[in-house]
């Protein structure tokens, strides 16, 4: 089993549609959660950073955290098309020597004007 | 806050001959990663830097990759020789050395192998 599951997609939707985006994780010592947007060409970008279970918002964004059913989200109100980029989720595990991070594969979201 | 600098940005090369990466982190930042990116995938790392010590290259192509932080600071990943499938995003990123920081990319370089 994979540290992290992510769906693929790809997704696509109208402008304004809410977004919803999952990752699923198998180890339960995670604490820190990360979303990570990428447009084409370009590294992936720091988008939500999150500590422990709850909610966090961030202008349209929500990321969300269930950690007794290890289960991630995002959420993205009233989708741009500048929002079309790959959302990637992430989180690490702890250690002395520096964080080891798991990735999920990353969704592909296309928002249609 | 400047961000993390990579170059070049694009690279053409044919298999068998060899390319360098380059990579300035952000200011503080003792933590360095070097990952590989296909398209479609995450990123799967290659080496992990603390300071200028090697805390894991468990995935690193040992007989045709190298890398090397010289310093603490800039690093660069060496692929010789370079084959195929190394075509790939290599991408570096850094953090804090504090539980829980995340990772902070730069924008890669696409290396493409003919």
């Amino acid at each position: 089993q994979k540290e992290v599951e992510q769906d693929p997609g790809p997704l696509s939707v109208p402008e304004g549609a809410i977004v919803s985006l999952n990752c699923t994780y198998s180890n339960s010592a995670f604490q820190y959660f990360m979303w990570y947007r990428q447009y084409s060409r370009k590294g992936p970008e720091l988008l939500m950073y999150t500590y422990s279970s709850g909610n966090k918002e961030d202008g349209r964004f929500t990321a969300q955290v269930d950690k007794s059913s290890k289960y991630i989200s995002l959420f993205i109100r009233d989708s741009q098309p500048s929002d079309s980029a790959t959302y990637l989720c992430a989180m690490p595990s702890i250690g002395r020597t520096g964080n080891q991070f798991y990735f999920g594969t990353g969704t592909s979201l296309t928002v249609i004007p | 806050e400047a961000g993390v600098a990579q170059s070049p940005r694009y690279k053409i090369i044919e298999k068998r001959q060899s390319v360098a990466f380059w990579c300035n982190p952000i200011s503080g930042h003792a933590t360095l990663y070097w990952y590989q990116q296909i398209l479609g995938q995450g990123p799967k790392l290659l080496i992990q830097f603390q300071n200028n010590g090697v805390v894991d290259d468990s995935q690193l192509p040992k007989d045709r990759f190298s890398a090397e932080r010289l310093k603490g600071v800039d690093s660069t990943l060496k692929i010789q020789p370079a084959k195929l499938e190394d075509s790939a995003v290599y991408l570096c990123a850094s953090s804090l050395a504090v539980g829980g920081s995340p990772l902070h990319f730069g924008n890669g370089t696409r290396l493409t192998v003919t």
